[in-house]
């Protein structure tokens, strides 16, 4: 089975500090993802990685950025937090592009920014 | 109007029903499709995915896609409690390349 691993389950941070959202996944996938999900509002692409340094920005990747060092390894960045990125953020890995084969996520990381 | 539509729920059905979960979507062109189940608290996980017009059953869950009328739905035979959950629908479209994901319709099965 697919496993994917966020490295925190709940977080709690302050306006304007720098944020490290990690994901490793174990099934050298090539694709890789990050959402945010919001009542009412579902799940949103923040960005979205085909390859190792390569990235690609989602639907909403204002105030975030990215880095994949690693095939395994996918991390957000929050370069300085506000209160309306307080949201519930899942990774996820594919074997194919986004619309082609299914999504495995992470646990999901529910970040509060006071 | 919304890329991929789903009644939100809550859609409260007794244990030993059929549930029906219904999605609609705009993209003509949308080629895959996704259902992810989600328990409160917990990422999504998903239940079954189509591509092709017509019916795929797995288990209790049957995925319908109707292409020429943009909608594809989950039906769940034999509804159990443990089925209580927000069902999320994924449309994939712009060639494989985009995922939507629909807000989600909230399942109770009460006994």
């Amino acid at each position: 089975d697919v496993k994917v691993t966020q490295s925190s389950r709940y977080l709690v941070k302050r306006t304007g500090e720098k944020v490290f959202l990690e994901c490793v996944q174990d099934m050298d996938h090539e694709n890789m993802f990050w959402y945010r999900q919001d009542p009412g509002l579902g799940l949103r692409l923040i960005y979205f990685s085909y390859d190792v340094k390569m990235k690609e920005k989602g639907d909403i990747p204002e105030g975030y950025s990215v880095s994949r060092e690693k095939k395994e390894r996918f991390s957000l960045i929050l370069e300085s937090a506000s209160t309306n990125q307080t949201s519930m953020y899942l990774c996820a890995s594919s074997l194919s592009g986004p619309g082609a084969s299914p999504l495995h996520f992470g646990n999901g990381t529910r970040l509060t920014v006071t | 109007q919304k890329e991929v539509e789903q009644n939100s729920g809550p859609l409260s059905v007794p244990e030993g029903a059929i549930a029906s979960l219904n999605c609609t979507y705009s993209d003509r062109g949308s080629q895959s499709f996704f259902w992810y189940r989600q328990y409160s608290g917990k990422s999504p996980e998903l239940i079954m995915f189509i591509y092709s017009n017509g019916d795929k059953e797995d288990g209790r869950f049957t995925a319908q896609l109707n292409k020429a009328s943009q909608y594809v739905s989950l039906l769940i035979r034999d509804s159990q409690p443990s089925d209580s959950a927000t069902y999320l629908c994924a449309v994939g479209s712009g060639g494989y390349n985009k995922l939507i994901f629909g807000a989600g319709t909230r399942l109770a099965v009460h006994p």
